[in-house]
């Protein structure tokens, strides 16, 4: 079965500077997608960025980017210039990339409490 | 345009008795994924509903059922509730044929069992 480990339960950073959020995960499998998504106090689970694991290319969204390390099976966020709007947990999380339906199963990882100190 | 409500936002229950939550899913989206979020945890799969049949199921026990109506709405149900389900169940609402792993999120519905 996969697992995602968040070993960070919480972080802070200044505002405007720059903070990286660690994420790894175990599979067997060589094709799936990696996420990271942001659950603000409202609880609404928000899609920060998508990252394939056949493309080598890092994912970039904005002030958004990954570091996807597909051999140390690592896949860390990195916030660009913090903005009080980025307080939130986030979450990573896997899919498998089977592309048959009724496999859209996500599997998350416990969660990083962002904390922005003004 | 109206993205993925759920009701109630908060309810209470006494353990042995039976709950019902309801999802409707964002315009357009044809699928329905349940997952149940214990404090301070990730959220868990429960199971996803399309074409009114469930598609996948993770690991809970036969007390949790679903059903989908033919306007994609869902509920889950929980019967002979234990104090451990006490959690946040959210819903998630996609496209058949869409973006992969695109989910649409609802803001939850906050389960407290006594």
């Amino acid at each position: 079965a996969q697992t995602v480990t968040q070993s960070q339960p919480e972080m802070s950073v200044q505002e405007a500077e720059t903070v990286t959020l660690s994420c790894t995960y175990d599979t067997s499998e060589s094709d799936y997608y990696l996420f990271w998504y942001k659950q603000p106090p409202s609880r609404q689970m928000i899609l920060v960025i998508r990252q394939e694991a056949y493309k080598q290319q890092n994912a970039t969204e904005n002030r958004f980017s990954v570091n996807f390390q597909k051999a140390a099976k690592s896949f860390s966020l990195k916030i660009s210039d913090s903005q009080l709007g980025d307080a939130a947990m986030y979450f990573c999380a896997y899919r498998r990339g089977d592309p048959n339906f009724g496999n859209e199963k996500l599997t998350f990882g416990t969660g990083t409490r962002l904390t922005i100190i003004p | 345009d109206a993205g993925v409500t759920q009701s109630p936002t908060h309810l209470i229950k006494t353990r042995g008795q039976q709950v019902t939550l309801r999802c409707s899913p964002k315009s357009g989206h044809d699928t329905v994924s349940w997952y149940q979020q214990a404090l301070g945890q990730g959220p868990q799969f429960i199971f996803q509903y399309y074409e009114e049949e469930e598609r996948q199921r993770g690991n809970f026990p036969d007390r949790f059922s679903g059903h989908q109506f033919p306007n994609y709405s869902s509920e889950l149900n929980v019967n002979a509730l234990l104090l451990g389900d006490s959690a946040l169940y959210l819903c998630a609402s996609s496209f058949g044929t869409g973006r992969i792993g695109e989910l649409f999120f609802g803001e939850g519905s906050r389960l407290t069992v006594l």
